[in-house]
């Protein structure tokens, strides 16, 4: 079974301007989570999708967004980019019916904003 | 509000010495607990978790760790460090809601030969 997939792997963009990440969950999971990670904060939860449906919201700006497809499929967006927007993002999947005990993390997208 | 502190940024081993990462959380409930770790370039790998069974519990590649209510600690330990165990580690924390989780700050472990 694949893994969690999350591309591209590497993004440099310059402030001001806006991404798009994405991520393909492990066949089967319906639950997909978002994570920024800087080495000033360390890791922390952006979103979780379920079944194309936002469930649950970290302490992050409006600028951060996300959305699933029909296929659980997630893609995350940052608009108006700021130079402290530069981090790993992973993104998780996990089963259905199960808590974060099944978190299965993909190797991440890094983001540089210049 | 739960959190997680992990003591420590960077722990030093020799090869074949004890490993010992320590995080200490903080939770308002029954926590659920987690060690993951991290190799260069790589998402994160759980190494171990506790769900309220047995105290003492076993993970991969020889780690386990110690749930101990009364310290409000879980640290994790390895008897014999190899150099493939080079990595940064995180504690995590389930949020109360269960629905996403609370990481530390991370411990680099370095291990020289």
């Amino acid at each position: 079974k694949a893994g969690v997939t999350q591309t591209p792997r590497y993004l440099i963009k310059t402030r001001g301007q806006q991404v798009t990440l994405s991520c393909s969950p492990i066949s089967g999971h319906r639950s997909v989570s978002w994570y920024q990670q800087t080495p000033g904060q360390g890791l922390q939860f952006l979103f979780e999708y379920f079944s194309e449906t936002q469930r649950n919201k970290g302490n992050f700006p409006g600028r951060f967004s996300g959305r699933q497809f029909s296929n659980s499929r997630s893609e995350m967006n940052v608009s108006t980019l700021e130079l402290g927007d530069s981090a790993l993002y992973l993104c998780a999947s996990r089963p259905s019916g199960t808590t974060n005990e099944k978190l299965f993390f993909g190797s991440g997208t890094q983001l540089s904003v210049l | 509000a739960q959190s997680v502190t992990q003591l420590g940024s960077h722990v030093s081993v020799s090869e074949g010495a004890l490993v010992l990462l320590r995080c200490n959380y903080s939770s308002s409930v029954p926590p659920y607990l987690f060690w993951y770790v991290q190799y260069p370039n790589q998402g994160l790998q759980l190494l171990l978790k506790y769900t309220s069974a047995a105290t003492l519990v076993k993970g991969i590649n020889g780690f386990e760790a110690e749930f101990k209510k009364s310290e409000t600690s879980f640290h994790l330990t390895k008897p014999s460090a190899h150099m493939s165990d080079a990595a940064e580690y995180f504690c995590a924390v389930a949020n109360q809601a269960g629905t996403a989780l609370i990481f530390g700050k991370g411990t680099t472990l370095s291990v020289s030969s």
